[in-house]
């Protein structure tokens, strides 16, 4: 069964530490791996997706096929970081559909 | 561009009453996904079209759940006879139709059955 499983639903962080959004997922192939985010009264958007390879706002997500994970990482925390983060796969075939995690709020405080 | 927009933002309704909820998607984009998301969840699919073609249905769109791309432009999506297990929050996403395009969301609209 497709699957993505974000065990932690609130992560309490103080400003500057480092933060590990855990995302581990189960799929039949090779997926994609997206990182969503929805920040206080926004809507949901993108934040990274694994093809991409790249560093958004400092955070950085290494697909692990190994292991079947996506983690989501930031060295530094920043208060700003605090909303709440989904995880998110896409079968092999174009235009299918996203399966997401369930999510995890990530609260900064100074 | 103002991104993907749905309408309304809200609609309260009572047990039995169709509801109907309109998404306009980015102008150039041909693909337009429905999902539906409830209180400590993830958001789930719906549907999802390619241009005008309604291409993939998930078993949790019942057979009072319709939508509807007639020119591949907005979306309707159509709860008949509504239930208490249908208030949620609806959202619509849309994307480019050329290979693995990330999606684009709307603000969604919440419903809630009386």
């Amino acid at each position: 069964a497709q699957r993505v499983t974000q065990p932690e639903k609130l992560l309490s962080v103080f400003k500057g530490a480092p933060v590990e959004l855990k995302c581990n997922y189960s799929y039949s192939g090779s997926p994609e791996l997206f990182w969503y985010v929805q920040y206080s009264r926004q809507r949901l958007q993108l934040l990274l997706r694994h093809i991409s390879r790249e560093s958004i706002k400092g955070f950085t997500a290494d697909l692990n096929k190994g292991e079947t994970s996506f983690h989501l990482k930031k060295p530094f925390a920043q208060e700003e970081d605090s909303a709440m983060y989904y995880c998110a796969l896409s079968g092999h075939q174009a235009g299918t559909a996203l399966i997401f995690g369930k999510g995890t709020t990530l609260s900064v405080s100074s | 561009d103002t991104g993907v927009s749905q309408d309304p933002r809200h609609k309260i309704t009572k047990r039995g009453q169709n509801v109907t909820f309109r998404c306009d998607p980015i102008s150039e984009h041909n693909r337009l996904y429905w999902y539906r998301q409830t209180l400590g969840q993830g958001p789930e699919f719906l549907t999802y079209f390619q241009n005008e073609a309604q291409l993939e249905k998930s078993r949790l769109l019942s057979d009072r759940f319709s939508a509807e791309r007639p020119k591949g432009s907005f979306s309707t999506l159509e709860i008949q006879r509504t239930e208490q297990g249908d208030s949620a929050m609806y959202l619509c996403a849309s994307s480019l139709g050329d290979g693995h395009q990330p999606q684009h969301f709307g603000d969604g609209t919440r419903l809630s059955i009386l």
